[in-house]
C-alpha cells in the first residue's frame, strides 16, 4: 500500500541551482496535484494534471514546470532555484478530482 | 474566484471538551468539501468528504457538516484527546470541474491533557 510516494524528503539548493521533485502513485488515479505550504499560510497549487499528458498552471506556476507522460508519475520542476521557493512541497492525487485526495509525506525545501 | 478561509487560526482546549472548527467558502458552486488532518512534519490524511447535496458526515467522534447556500462547514470533535492535536484544514473542489482543490489556512489544534 504505498499511496501517494515523493522523493527526497529534504534537499537544500544553492540559488540558482535546479531539481527535480519526484511524485508517484500506484492508485491508477488520473488527477494528480503539486502544492506548496508556507507558515501558516495554507497550501497554495502550484499545477495539477488531470490524466496523462496533460497539465494545467494553478495559483503559483511560476519558476516550476511539470509533465505528465504516465498515469503514476507527475514531476515537479524547479529551474534557477530562488529563496522564495524555500517551503515544503506536497504531491497529492485522486481518482477523478471528486474522490477524496490521497498525499505524499512531502520534501522540504530549502534555498540559500 | 474561490476563497477558503478558516477561523481560528488556532485553537487550545482542554481534554474531554466538544468542539468545533469552522471553514467559509466565497463561492457556493462546489462539488464536496473534504476535511483533512495533518501532523507536523507529515503529509495530510482525509478525515471526511461531504458531497453538495449532503448536509453531513460522520466518522468516530468527527462530524462535519455542510450549509452550501451561506458558504460555511464546520468539523465537530466530540470529547477531544490530546491524539487530535493537528492543524486541520478544509478544501473545496469546485463545481466548475476544472480539477482544482482549493484549501484553507488551517486551524491547528491543541489538546491538553
Amino acid at each position: 500500500n504505498a499511496g501517494v510516494t515523493q522523493t527526497p524528503k529534504f534537499r537544500i539548493l544553492k540559488i540558482g541551482q535546479s531539481m527535480t521533485l519526484q511524485c508517484a502513485q500506484d492508485m491508477n488515479h488520473n488527477y494528480m496535484y503539486w502544492y506548496r505550504q508556507d507558515p501558516g499560510m495554507g497550501l497554495k497549487l502550484i499545477y495539477y494534471s488531470v490524466g496523462a499528458g496533460i497539465t494545467d498552471k494553478g495559483e503559483v506556476p511560476n519558476g516550476y514546470n511539470v509533465s505528465r507522460s504516465t498515469t503514476e508519475y507527475f514531476p515537479l520542476r524547479l529551474e534557477l532555484a530562488a529563496p522564495s521557493q524555500t517551503s515544503v512541497y506536497f504531491c497529492a492525487s485522486s481518482y477523478s478530482g471528486r474522490e477524496k485526495a490521497f498525499f505524499g509525506q512531502g520534501t522540504r525545501l530549502t534555498v540559500v | 474566484k474561490q476563497e477558503v478561509t478558516q477561523i481560528p487560526a488556532a485553537l487550545s482546549v482542554p481534554e474531554g471538551e466538544n468542539l468545533v472548527l469552522n471553514c467559509s467558502f466565497t463561492d457556493s458552486a462546489i462539488y464536496n468539501l473534504q476535511w483533512f488532518r495533518q501532523d507536523p512534519g507529515k503529509g495530510l490524511t482525509s478525515l471526511l468528504l461531504i458531497q453538495s447535496s449532503q448536509r453531513e458526515q460522520t466518522s468516530g467522534r468527527l462530524n462535519a457538516s455542510l450549509d452550501k447556500s451561506s458558504g460555511r462547514s464546520t468539523l465537530y470533535i466530540a470529547a477531544s484527546q490530546p491524539g487530535d492535536s493537528a492543524t486541520y484544514l478544509c478544501a473545496v473542489y469546485p463545481s466548475s470541474n476544472t480539477g482544482k482543490l482549493i484549501f484553507g489556512q488551517g486551524t491547528t489544534l491543541q489538546v491538553k491533557p
